[in-house]
């Protein structure tokens, strides 16, 4: 799977916005973008994916940019239960792809103040 | 949904003895994975079944390391003599057989090595 670069940290306060960026320069038109975050002394939890188009769920908001060369977690209202390590990950579909693990970065650290 | 099940949640052992930790999965879903977590790192995937079948296990640390899944539905992961370095967090993940769907975790074994 192809590389991401994310923020180490960020910080943000609770009921404002958080826009999480993440670069991948290098991803092929198979990739789709997935995103997880994970709280402290818990598993990785799914937040949201997509291809192409932006993607919306009840979590987050997923916006990509045209050129697919980067992407944007958006946190519409963030809570203190928002604090976690959010990971941007690449992962090929294609023929013979998408069938191992996840490659995991060190993701950034979401920091919310009250 | 029940959610992935992992046993035990803590784990403290001697260097030298095995240990073996059990996962049980989303029971719909046909993939199963094994991921290592170190303090400060991302999740580093180790090897996943597609329901009994263990398709990748180039990525497991050691020859210490095996794992199974005989039915298709729960795996065990073992590790054999183990060492100072094999302290961690486990993580096992299960997914349906789509490539692009996402992974659910579990919230992994804390393995110990005194």
């Amino acid at each position: 799977d192809a590389k991401t670069t994310q923020p180490n940290s960020m910080e943000s306060n609770e009921e404002e916005p958080v826009h999480l960026p993440c670069n991948h320069s290098t991803i092929s038109g198979t990739d789709y973008i997935h995103w997880y975050r994970q709280l402290p002394s818990q598993g990785p939890e799914y937040v949201i994916h997509g291809l192409t188009s932006n993607v919306n769920n009840r979590m987050a908001s997923l916006a990509i940019a045209e050129d697919r060369k980067s992407s944007t977690l958006i946190l519409h209202r963030a809570t203190l239960r928002d604090a976690a390590v959010y990971y941007c990950i690449l992962r090929d579909v294609s023929v013979g792809g998408g069938a191992d693990g996840l490659t995991f970065g060190k993701g950034t650290h979401l920091i919310i103040q009250p | 949904d029940t959610g992935v099940s992992q046993d035990p949640r803590h784990k403290i052992t001697k260097r030298g003895q095995n240990v073996t930790f059990r996962c049980d999965p989303i029971s719909e879903h046909n993939r199963l994975y094994w991921y290592r977590q170190t303090l400060g790192q991302g999740p580093e995937f180790l090897t996943y079944f597609q329901n009994e079948a263990q398709l990748e296990k180039s990525r497991l640390l050691s020859d210490r390391f095996s794992a199974e899944r005989p039915k298709g539905s729960f795996s065990t992961l073992e590790i054999q003599r183990t060492e100072q370095g094999d302290s961690a967090m486990y993580l096992c993940a299960s997914s349906s057989r789509r490539g692009e769907e996402p992974q659910h975790f579990g919230d992994g074994t804390r393995l110990s090595i005194l």
